[in-house]
């Protein structure tokens, strides 16, 4: 079974920082992975997706991953936050082998709070 | 903009009564999910449909949930009898390309 660890539930950062939120997973075949956002009170929207080829992976809004095999982990950056992406971030997993690689596991969440 | 309409947006009810959420996926998408977001368990999946077959329904307490597709139009989940414990927000997603789920803004519940 496919599982996401995201390391930190809260992160505060000041605006203009750079910020990193943190993904692990865990499974015993290849994988697509996704982070999502969800503003306040609105369901969740996709940011960026790997599937294959280039490890580094560009999204909307200057968010970027980048995926480590040897370490599972698909590590989300922007280098300087603005305030409008205070939000809750998901990592998710699928098996590309199942069923159209659409169902998704998603980890717990982390909440990103940009302080002015 | 094309969007996955959910209704109600809240909905207060009492223990053991019947919940009804509805959910109009994005014209032309194949697949179908319910979410199911809580503090303590995060987002559980609870259905999912591809071409208005289920698919995968594990998720999903079988005793008082039932999730159906009566057209490529409307998704339905329902919960009866509920539960205070079924209090959470209700999302659902549909897709067509691979992870690229587009998600409604979700149902509010709140069993008393």
């Amino acid at each position: 079974a496919q599982s996401v660890t995201q390391l930190d539930s809260q992160v505060p950062v000041f605006e203009e920082a750079p910020v990193e939120l943190r993904c692990n997973y865990s499974s015993s075949v290849s994988v697509y992975l996704f982070w999502y956002v969800q503003y306040p009170n609105q369901g969740l929207q996709l940011l960026l997706k790997y599937l294959s080829g280039s490890t580094l992976v560009k999204g909307i809004n200057g968010f970027e991953a980048e995926f480590n095999k040897s370490q599972t982990s698909f590590h989300l950056r922007k280098p300087s936050v603005h305030i409008s992406d205070t939000a809750e971030y998901f990592c998710a997993v699928s098996d590309p082998q199942i069923q159209g690689a659409q169902k998704l596991v998603f980890g717990q969440g982390t909440r990103l709070t940009i302080n002015p | 903009d094309a969007r996955v309409t959910q209704t109600p947006r809240h909905k207060v009810t009492e223990m053991g009564q019947e919940v009804t959420m509805r959910c109009q996926p994005i014209l032309g998408h194949n697949t179908v999910f319910w979410y199911r977001q809580t503090m303590m368990q995060g987002l559980e999946l609870l259905a999912y449909f591809r071409n208005r077959a289920p698919l995968d329904d594990s998720g999903m307490p079988k005793d008082r949930f039932s999730a159906e597709m009566p057209d490529a139009t409307l998704a339905t989940l329902k919960i009866q009898p509920s539960e205070p414990r079924d209090s959470a927000v209700y999302f659902c997603a549909s897709g067509l390309s691979t992870g690229k789920l587009f998600f409604g803004s979700g149902t509010q519940l709140s069993v008393l």
